[in-house]
């Protein structure tokens, strides 16, 4: 299996909604990653996990909180977000330690 | 402040012709680089790597080479199909480092 899946594939939320983001891989990777895309800009970089810790959060807001509950799993919880968060946000995987990412197909999420 | 740049945001090749697609890098510390191709509502797919101790890198069609003192890499493609349109990406990343820094992107279309 070399599948990063990720739920929902598309996502519509109001301001003062509350949702998350859902991310698994079982390819036994032990970092998990989640970036933030927006139209025709690079995917950019908001969290890292390395054996279930986070090791680098980009300065993100606290609007968006990652938790990963297990090697497989990884959750991005959205609060009170921001018109301009709509982007299609991306998770990956990779063995540690390596530079191959391996990416999910992402949620396009649009805030209204 | 931008570390890896693809200049051309868009590339046309006829079938059965070489792609060649250009990035170029600012980061001395990055020891390693990769490619990945994105097709549109999808996450970025793996292609090809190579790591600063080498100067090429060869997959199939795919061949990636490095020129470390003019800090620049290039991705060629030969012969191109049509299901090589896609945007393409190039990362780059250093030892012990977990993130991947991405470049903006070129559009191919391969035209049949």
């Amino acid at each position: 299996d070399t599948e990063v899946t990720q739920t929902p594939k598309h996502l519509v939320m109001g301001m003062t909604n509350k949702k998350s983001l859902k991310c698994e891989q079982h390819m036994g990777h032990r970092a998990m990653y989640w970036y933030k895309q927006k139209a025709k800009k690079p995917p950019e970089l908001m969290f890292v996990y390395s054996y279930e810790k986070l090791s680098i959060n980009e300065s993100v807001p606290s609007r968006f909180s990652p938790e990963c509950p297990n090697s497989s799993l990884l959750n991005l919880h959205l609060h009170a977000l921001q018109p301009e968060d709509s982007a299609l946000y991306l998770c990956a995987s990779s063995q540690v330690p390596t530079y191959e990412q391996y990416f999910g197909p992402g949620t396009r999420l649009t805030v209204t | 402040d931008q570390q890896v740049k693809q200049n051309s945001p868009s590339l046309s090749v006829q079938e059965g012709r070489i792609s060649i697609l250009n990035c170029d890098y600012t980061n001395s510390m990055f020891d390693y680089f990769l490619w990945y191709k994105k097709y549109p509502a999808e996450g970025p797919t793996f292609l090809i790597s190579i790591s600063s101790i080498k100067d090429k890198n060869e997959d199939g069609r795919f061949t990636v080479f490095l020129n470390k003192s003019a800090k620049h890499l290039s991705l060629h493609i030969v012969p191109s199909q049509p299901g090589d349109s896609a945007v393409y990406f190039c990362a780059a990343s250093e030892t012990g480092a977990n993130n991947l820094f991405f470049g903006t992107g070129t559009r191919l279309t391969v035209i049949p």
